[in-house]
Order: structure tokens, then sequence, then C-alpha cells
């Protein structure tokens, strides 16, 4: 199985500025073949089921606000909030889905206002 | 709109059974791959079970491979999955969860999901 690893397990960062969550896959999520990573990110409030923000590493899901992103390649990933509101006080979860259908997700990274 | 409803979580004993279903409405549900996707309390999420948009192809986690059964009902637009042999470590949030496209390619990552269902295995 593909094992996914999160850092850091929580950060905390003053509104307006940026945070970054690292992904790291134990191997390649690329697929050579139409060079797309197999990656998604999702965010979750407490109570709420998870939401899709970013699907093939990079592209945001429709109604995601732009300060959302994601990049990387291979087995490296990132998920980066440009500008930190207080709306996105939440857990973000990376998943890998080259390996399917044997889908796993990383940890979770906590997300609060400094 | 798209809608996804579980139901059938509750309390049990080890070792008991329960079956919990979706319902999905808003969409053709006999097009989609479907998944269930559980969380432990506290804890992060786990793909459980996958099911192509027949039903001929199934796969499990390991944790519940041989306890676990999923199926779907194209006529009912409706998801289940059949849980025996339930462990306190089976305690979770269960969530069905439908992909954005009816592509296999996009199987494996989900843009709807249900509010879930709790199931509390404790003697």
């Amino acid at each position: 199985d593909i094992v996914m690893t999160q850092s850091p397990d929580s950060l905390a960062v003053s509104l307006g500025e940026r945070a970054t969550i690292n992904c790291k896959s134990s191997q390649s999520v690329l697929y050579s073949s139409n060079n797309k990573n197999y990656l998604a990110w999702y965010q979750q409030k407490p109570g709420q089921p998870p939401k899709l923000l970013i699907y093939w590493a990079s592209t945001r899901e429709s109604g995601v606000p732009d300060r959302f992103s994601g990049s990387g390649s291979g087995t490296d990933f990132t998920l980066t909030i440009s500008s930190l509101q207080a709306e996105d006080v939440a857990v973000y979860y990376c998943q890998q889905y080259y390996s399917t259908p044997l889908f796993t997700f990383g940890p979770g990274t906590k997300v609060d206002i400094k | 709109q798209v809608q996804l409803v579980e139901s059938g979580g509750g309390l049990v004993k080890p070792g008991g059974s329960l079956r919990l279903s979706c319902a999905a409405s808003g969409f053709t549900f006999s097009d989609y791959y479907m998944s269930w996707i559980r969380q432990a309390p506290g804890k992060g999420l786990e793909w459980v079970s996958y099911i192509s948009s027949s039903g001929s192809t199934i796969y499990y986690a390991d944790s519940v491979k041989g306890r676990f059964t999923i199926s779907r009902d194209n006529a009912k637009n409706s998801l289940y999955l059949q849980m025996n042999s339930l462990r306190a470590e089976d305690t979770a949030v269960y969530y069905c969860a439908r992909p954005p496209t009816s592509d296999y390619d996009s199987s494996g990552y989900w843009d709807y999901w249900g509010q879930g269902t709790l199931v509390t295995v404790s003697s």
C-alpha cells in the first residue's frame, strides 16, 4: 500500500498570512502515461464530512477560493493557503488515488489561527 | 442537487452485525463508482470499500476484508455496507461518497459525501 505522511501535524498562522502543508507518498503517484499526479486534498471542519479542495495535485475544485493551491509531483506535494481566513480553520488531508482502488489518506494537518 | 444520505448506524456488541444504507439522489446513480469511507472518533479518514457502477468490481481495505460486504441496488439508487463480526476498532462515522465523474480514472477521489452514520461497537 502507498503510505501518505503529512507535515506538520498542526500549525497556527496569523490571519492573512500563508499556511503551507506538506504531503509525502511512499511511492510516486505520478502516472507516466498521462503525466497526472493522482493526489487530492480535502478540508474537514468539525462535525462535517470532508470537502474536496484540489485534485490531480493542482486542479482546484469548482467553488474553492483561489487562495487554496496545490503543487508538487511524484512523491512530494504541498497545499498552500495564501492568505489564511478565519473560515479556513480545519483539518486538511491529502489522499492518493494512484493505486486504485486501494486509496489512502494522510493523517491530517490541523490549521488554527495564531 | 446531489444528495447522499446514510442510515443504519447504531450501537452493536462486538461480534454483531449491522447493515448501512446510502440513499442517493440528484444524479444517475447507476453511472458512478461508489465508496464507503470511515472515520474513527477524533481520528483520520480510512477508505473502506469500493464498488463499480454495475457492481461487478468490488474491493475492500484489508482491515475489513472477509467481514464487510458492499453492494448496490441501482434500481433503488442505494448503496449498502453489510458489516459482520464487528470489532471495537470498527467504531467510526461511516460516509458514502461519490466521485466527480463516472470515469474510472476519477473514481478514487470524491466531491460528494453524505453526512455520515455513526457505528459504535461496544459491550
